[in-house]
């Protein structure tokens, strides 16, 4: 159980495009899904955090009109990079937290975006 | 804020030794929880173990065990019998106990990477 998917695994865009990427709590409820950044080699740094049905809360130095976040249903939150530019290429991981277990937290398995 | 430390980039152990991972951490809560990730090649966060600040008792998973000093801040992961499978990098990782209910985003080491050689 407790299974958390992300599309697309691997993406590539053009410079100045938008690209969006799927997390979906596959067999269980999300009251909060959260989304982190990894550079290479580097550790997994905390970017937002989603509610169902509310606005993400994002940290200190992240964009919110660059990083569109929605968490429309129990299910299903999404991350849109607007406008991207070369150094937003990076390793971009979901996770999503039941809603009987407030600390536990399952990650999807990641999206390569790179911007071209 | 909190901050979690990793003082160890990489670790290398034999096959079917016993490794121990440090961690660190900073806080001003009394309540929160503390993990270890594993994440292999595959990039796919695995976790590996989990401990309350108020269990006294460390946590065991089979082979994984912790040493939590709640005074020291100090939570750092023992791996016995180490496999081939265990090559992977570890982070250890810090949530609060938000008592107004909800859930936080983690807050991660730097990570080690563990080198298991054969």
């Amino acid at each position: 159980g407790a299974v958390v998917s992300q599309h697309p695994s691997r993406v590539i865009c053009k410079s100045g495009t938008s690209v969006k990427i799927e997390c979906r709590s596959l067999d269980f409820q999300a009251t909060t899904m959260f989304w982190y950044r990894q550079f290479p080699k580097q550790s997994l740094m905390l970017m937002a955090t989603s509610n169902e049905g509310s606005k993400a809360t994002y940290e200190q130095g992240v964009e919110k009109d660059k990083f569109l976040i929605n968490h429309a249903s129990l299910t299903l939150s999404t991350l849109t990079v607007t406008s991207a530019h070369p150094e937003d290429s990076s390793f971009y991981i979901c996770s999503a937290t039941p809603l009987l277990d407030s600390y536990e937290q399952y990650f999807g398995p990641g999206t390569r975006l790179t911007v071209t | 804020a909190q901050t979690v430390t990793q003082s160890q980039p990489e670790m290398s152990v034999q096959e079917a030794e016993t490794v121990t991972l440090s961690c660190t951490y900073d806080t001003s809560e009394s309540d929160y929880y503390l993990f270890w990730y594993k994440q292999p090649p595959s990039r796919q966060m695995i976790l590996v173990i989990r401990q309350e600040a108020y269990k006294q008792q460390n946590a065991t998973e089979n082979r994984f065990s912790v040493n939590f000093q709640k005074a020291a801040k100090s939570f750092s992961l023992k791996i016995s019998d180490s496999q081939l499978g265990d090559a992977a990098m570890y982070f250890c990782a810090y949530v609060g106990g938000n008592s107004g209910g909800g859930a936080d985003g983690l807050t991660f080491g730097k990570g080690t990477h563990l080198i298991i050689q054969p």
